[in-house]
């Protein structure tokens, strides 16, 4: 079975512009999480995507969306980077909604950004 | 707030045991877990534990839970230096159903 693949896995921006980032869970699993990871913030929660509903969501701006197709393929967009967006994003995938001891998320290799 | 402290780095040799040291804020916490991270790579879950439970034992790790003070401890024996990565602890938030994660515990395996 594959696991969560992200892509790309490398980013380099500019200040300014706009990204999208792509995760691909594993097969059968509908919830979908996004993690922001920094040196100086640590791990993040972003948001987290279940059957193309946004369940939960962290404290980030608005320039920080997201969305779930009905494969349970998800997308995050990150509008007017800012330096401070450089980060390894990973995202999260579980069968069902939330976190669990039954309902393990089993994580992406992240995408690398950085703004430029 | 919600809030996981961890000391940054820990050095240990070869065979040796290790303790890496966690503490937290939510008192509502069901489950608590721990999470390893080699380098270029995502999170992988090493091992959780209930909130109800003192103790957890899986293979050569031990989680202990002390509820009374809010503090966790993942203590890895025989060392080895396949296990050099940052460990994660993390809370799930009794308010809100997320992951609270740590800053994370940098371990490095000396030969």
């Amino acid at each position: 079975k594959a696991g969560v693949t992200q892509t790309p896995r490398y980013l380099i921006k500019t200040r300014g512009q706009q990204v999208t980032l792509s995760c691909s869970p594993i097969s059968g699993h509908r919830s979908v999480s996004w993690y922001q990871q920094t040196p100086g913030q640590g791990l993040q929660f972003l948001f987290e995507y279940f059957s193309e509903t946004q369940r939960n969501k962290g404290n980030f701006p608005g320039r920080f969306s997201g969305r779930q197709f009905s494969n349970s393929r998800s997308e995050m967009n990150v509008s007017t980077l800012e330096l401070g967006d450089s980060a390894l994003y990973l995202c999260a995938s579980s069968i069902l909604a939330g976190v669990t001891s039954n309902n393990e998320q089993f994580f992406g290799p992240g995408t690398r950004l950085t703004v430029l | 707030g919600e809030d996981v402290e961890q000391s940054l780095f820990l050095s240990v040799r070869e065979g040796d045991s290790s303790v890496i040291n966690c503490t937290y804020t939510d008192s509502s916490s069901t489950y608590l877990y721990w999470y390893k991270q080699e380098p270029g790579a995502g999170l992988q879950l090493l091992t959780y534990i209930f909130s109800n439970m003192d103790m957890k034992q899986d293979q050569r790790l031990t989680v202990l839970l002390n509820k009374k003070d809010k503090h966790l401890s993942l203590r890895i024996a025989d060392t080895q230096t396949g296990d050099s990565a940052i460990y994660f602890c993390a809370e799930v938030s009794g308010n809100t159903g997320k992951l609270i994660f740590g800053q994370g515990t940098t371990l490095q395996v000396k030969p």
